[in-house]
């Protein structure tokens, strides 16, 4: 069990669709990130949430609508995305302004757009 | 620019040893970072080092770090054929805790 908890594990939406990822972390840690995996590209920062505000946004597109109500929780709220969407998102979050507090990672919402 | 490169894939056999390699690009990168990711899963973190060290041993794990040719690997001693994944080398950048990751070195060991 990580102490990074991620909901759903696969999700599958059309283009039209409106669905929320949802991340957990029981770590204790202050900073929160929404990472994008897809195949053979190197892992892309989406969002950064440090103590509740969001301190980077990596020119995501505005289908993609990250929202962290306390600094357990994050979200990113998903509508009308297209098929190169899919990908494997993952959450991660550290303690921030400690360079010794690596970045935990949940296993991943796996998203197919179809 | 922030850039970090590894090789692709990496084939060994049971109880030998791994090397996977790993280039950066940022002389300001405080700390160094191995993840593995085992198929359906996300980034565990294996060891990190800190830039000023040169090397780090952890059990079966080592990293070498030269900092002049901005050069990091990672050595698993006795590879296992659980230790067959992808191994993410990472740099973090000064100021905020942002993780730079390369492409991804798969790991496969044969028996």
């Amino acid at each position: 069990e990580t102490g990074v908890t991620q909901t759903p594990r696969h999700l599958v939406m059309g283009m039209t669709n409106k669905k929320s990822l949802k991340c957990e972390q029981h770590l204790g840690h202050n900073a929160m990130y929404w990472y994008k995996q897809s195949a053979k590209k190197p892992l892309e920062l989406m969002f950064v949430y440090s103590l509740e505000e969001r301190v980077e946004n990596n020119s995501v597109p505005s289908r993609f609508s990250p929202e962290c109500p306390n600094s357990s929780h994050l979200f990113l709220h998903l509508h009308t995305l297209q098929p190169e969407d899919s990908a494997l998102y993952l959450c991660a979050s550290s303690q921030e302004r400690r360079p010794d507090s690596p970045l935990h990672f949940g296993n991943g919402t796996r998203l197919t757009v179809t | 620019g922030e850039d970090v490169e590894q090789s692709l894939f990496l084939s060994v056999r049971e109880g030998d040893s791994s090397v996977i390699n790993c280039t950066y690009t940022d002389s300001s990168s405080t700390y160094l970072y191995w993840y593995k990711q085992e198929p359906g899963a996300g980034l565990q973190l294996l060891t990190y080092i800190f830039s000023n060290m040169d090397m780090k041993q952890d059990q079966r794990l080592t990293v070498l770090l030269n900092k002049k040719d901005k050069h990091l690997s990672l050595r698993i001693a006795d590879t296992q054929t659980g230790d067959s994944a992808i191994y993410f080398c990472a740099e973090s950048i000064i100021g905020f805790q942002k993780l730079v990751f390369g492409t991804g070195t798969r790991l496969l060991v044969s028996p």
